[in-house]
């Protein structure tokens, strides 16, 4: 079973620069959830699809970050525009669904904002 | 709000021994909580999940407890490997009425050989 896939690994912009990240789920995931992690930290929930709506972004800067989920299947994240301290990895994960779920991380998008 | 609480500071263990990793919350009453393992570059591994009508869960060389009293969930590995060595995230999930995990920030593990 092919895992959660995400581009590009590595990302470096000058700050007020947009960048923008994909994430392709587990297929049949319908779940799907994007976190910042801040080094030596954990990860922090920005938004959280079900399916293609949105369950909560309660967390998500949204003056200058957004996140779509078309169809219900891949996923993207945009920044702009970006400051230093978007500076971390992003990590997209997904689950079957319900409340008592796995999430299955991909190896996320390491950004660093000059 | 609640809060996780996992030592900052790294566990240094010999190859053998047993491990034991503590994640403390609080303003929570979880009905589960999870363990995740991370390596360095890449994304958080599940390893465990333990719901609060259990207090023990086992697999293979992995034990975790939950203590609901206290607050407090124990992760153990037994016979500790080199492999071992990574960081160690406990996480919650989202309470009263939200739907967003909270990870604590985890405690590093180094298995020395």
């Amino acid at each position: 079973e092919a895992g959660v896939a995400q581009s590009p690994r590595y990302k470096i912009i000058e700050k007020r620069q947009s960048v923008a990240f994909w994430c392709n789920p587990i297929s049949g995931h319908a779940t799907l959830y994007w976190y910042q992690q801040i080094l030596g930290q954990g990860p922090k929930l920005l938004i959280q699809f079900q399916n293609n709506g949105v369950v909560d972004d309660s967390q998500l800067p949204k003056d200058r970050f957004s996140a779509e989920r078309l169809k219900g299947v891949d996923s993207t994240l945009k920044i702009q525009p970006a400051k230093l301290e978007d500076s971390a990895v992003y990590l997209c994960a997904s689950s079957l669904g319900g409340y008592q779920e796995t999430q299955y991380f991909g190896p996320g998008t390491r950004l660093l904002v000059l | 709000s609640q809060k996780i609480e996992q030592n900052s500071e790294a566990l240094n263990i010999q190859e053998g021994k047993t491990a034991t990793l503590t994640c403390n919350y609080t303003n929570y009453s979880p009905a589960y909580l999870q363990w995740y393992r991370q390596d360095p570059g890449r994304g958080p591994v599940f390893l465990l999940l333990i719901r609060e009508n259990e207090k023990e869960k086992r697999k293979e060389r992995l034990k975790v407890t939950f203590d609901t009293t206290l607050k407090q969930s124990l992760f153990h590995i037994t016979a500790s490997q080199p492999a071992d060595s990574a960081t160690y995230l406990c996480a919650l999930p989202g309470s009263g009425g939200s739907y967003i995990p909270t990870f604590g920030r985890g405690t590093s593990l180094i298995v020395h050989p």
